[in-house]
């Protein structure tokens, strides 16, 4: 079974601009997770959609949204890109009220 | 408030046993979580501990947890060079959003 999936894999951006992030969930499972983890740090949770809904959201700006589709796959946006937006920012799948969470690869995003 | 502590760096020699240590601060945390993290990669689930249990062993990884002191471990006997990465603590904070520590960086050498 493919696990998480995440594109693009590397993005470079100039400062202002806006970015979109994709992943789709391990089959099956109906919960997305977004995490920001800049170099050197743990991961910081930004959002998490269930059935399409937003269920938690992180401490971070209205520059960030995201969303999930029917078939569970998810985006995240983020607008007027600053340079303290660059890091790999991670999705994670579960299957809902699961305990597992499991993550993709990872999208490392540059802004320049 | 939500900070997961770990220390920064761990050597040890291949065939010792390592342990990584995680404190944290929210004790209506449900969860508790090992994850490994190797150069340019993401996340990968190692183990994870229920807050009413006090230890798990599977295979090569035992977790104690002293949910009293907020303090987990992590012990992975017979570490390899393979073994060698960034492990993650974190908690679940409810709604399945995790807290992750800074990471104990692992190295093993021959």
């Amino acid at each position: 079974d493919a696990g998480v999936t995440q594109s693009p894999t590397h993005l470079i951006k100039t400062r202002g601009q806006h970015v979109t992030l994709r992943c789709s969930p391990i089959s099956g499972h109906k919960s997305v997770s977004w995490y920001q983890q800049v170099l050197g740090q743990g991961p910081q949770f930004i959002f998490q959609y269930y059935e399409k809904e937003e269920r938690g959201r992180g401490n971070f700006p209205d520059r960030f949204s995201a969303r999930q589709f029917p078939n569970y796959s998810s985006e995240l946006n983020v607008n007027a890109l600053l340079l303290g937006d660059s890091a790999l920012y991670l999705c994670a799948s579960s299957q809902g009220g699961e305990v597992e969470q499991y993550f993709g690869p990872g999208t490392r995003l540059t802004v320049t | 408030g939500e900070d997961v502590e770990q220390s920064l760096f761990l050597s040890v020699r291949e065939g010792d046993s390592s342990v990584i240590n995680c404190t944290y601060t929210d004790s209506s945390s449900t969860y508790l979580y090992w994850y490994k993290q190797e150069p340019g990669a993401g996340l990968q689930l190692l183990t994870y501990i229920f807050s009413n249990m006090d230890m798990k062993q599977d295979q090569r990884l035992t977790v104690l947890l002293n949910k009293k002191d907020k303090h987990l471990s992590l012990r992975i006997a017979d570490t390899q060079t393979g073994d060698s990465a960034i492990y993650f603590c974190a908690e679940n904070t409810g709604f399945q959003k995790l807290v992750f520590g800074t990471g104990t960086r692992l190295l093993v050498s021959p």
